[in-house]
């Protein structure tokens, strides 16, 4: 029922791009993107709700594809600030569900 | 204060302890939540909250028993837990239907049941 993230990690170097993928086994009404920096609580990035839209937050980005049940956050130009663990959570088409991804941790480095 | 805040912060407690978990949203949401985060496990919602009524509760054992006085407050009372609830438990709120509005989350509260 929970979405599965890849990769589980990934380590950048300053301005390198990454993408994160996110893939759910059920139809999906919304797809959100939260970063949780260690010791920290998660913090909301975006939501993409069904419709195929793609947005965009400064450099970071997501694209939600609603036939295959997966969305993509591309991560641009990547800074220090970036480092975290990125959680996608999805909301199913029924039901008052809310499932959060297994995390890909991710870390850029100078 | 602002945003949402989680009392205790840390909390220790043996097996037979009775203790609660505090949280309070200053955000005006109608929708509130309890989370587990486990080491090397995904966010586990728990409970759903909307307009004080709990709208979900996700099998979770009857030694964890949530209370909504109203939109701002949510507890956790815990009784009778095991070491593997040991865990960081994040509340968080929200506008009606998580489908499509952002959580916002509190700091959580880091248990150790001994």
């Amino acid at each position: 029922q929970q979405p599965v993230q890849s990769p589980q990690a990934v380590i950048l170097r300053e301005g390198e791009d990454a993408v994160i993928n996110c893939s759910s086994s059920k139809a999906l009404y919304s797809v959100h993107w939260y970063r949780q920096k260690h010791g920290e609580a998660p913090v909301f990035l975006m939501i993409l709700l069904k419709g195929g839209e793609q947005k965009g937050h400064e450099k970071i980005s997501a694209s939600f594809n609603e036939k295959k049940q997966q969305s993509s956050l591309y991560l641009t130009a990547s800074q220090l600030s970036y480092s975290g663990t990125y959680f996608c959570g999805t909301a199913p088409n029924t039901g008052n569900q809310f499932y959060f991804g297994t995390g890909t941790s991710l870390t850029v480095i100078p | 204060e602002t945003g949402v805040t989680q009392t205790p912060r840390h909390l220790v407690m043996g097996m037979t302890n009775k203790k609660s978990l505090k949280c309070e949203q200053h955000l005006g949401h109608n929708a509130m939540y309890w989370y587990k985060q486990s080491a090397k496990k995904p966010l586990e919602l728990m409970f759903v909250y909307s307009l004080e009524e709990r709208v979900e509760n996700n099998s979770v054992p009857s030694r964890f028993s949530p209370e909504c006085p109203n939109s701002s407050h949510l507890f956790l009372h815990l009784h009778t837990l095991q070491p593997e609830d040991s865990a960081l438990y994040l509340c968080a709120s929200s506008g009606i239907g998580f489908s499509y509005n952002e959580q916002f989350f509190g700091p959580g509260t880091r248990l150790t049941v001994l």
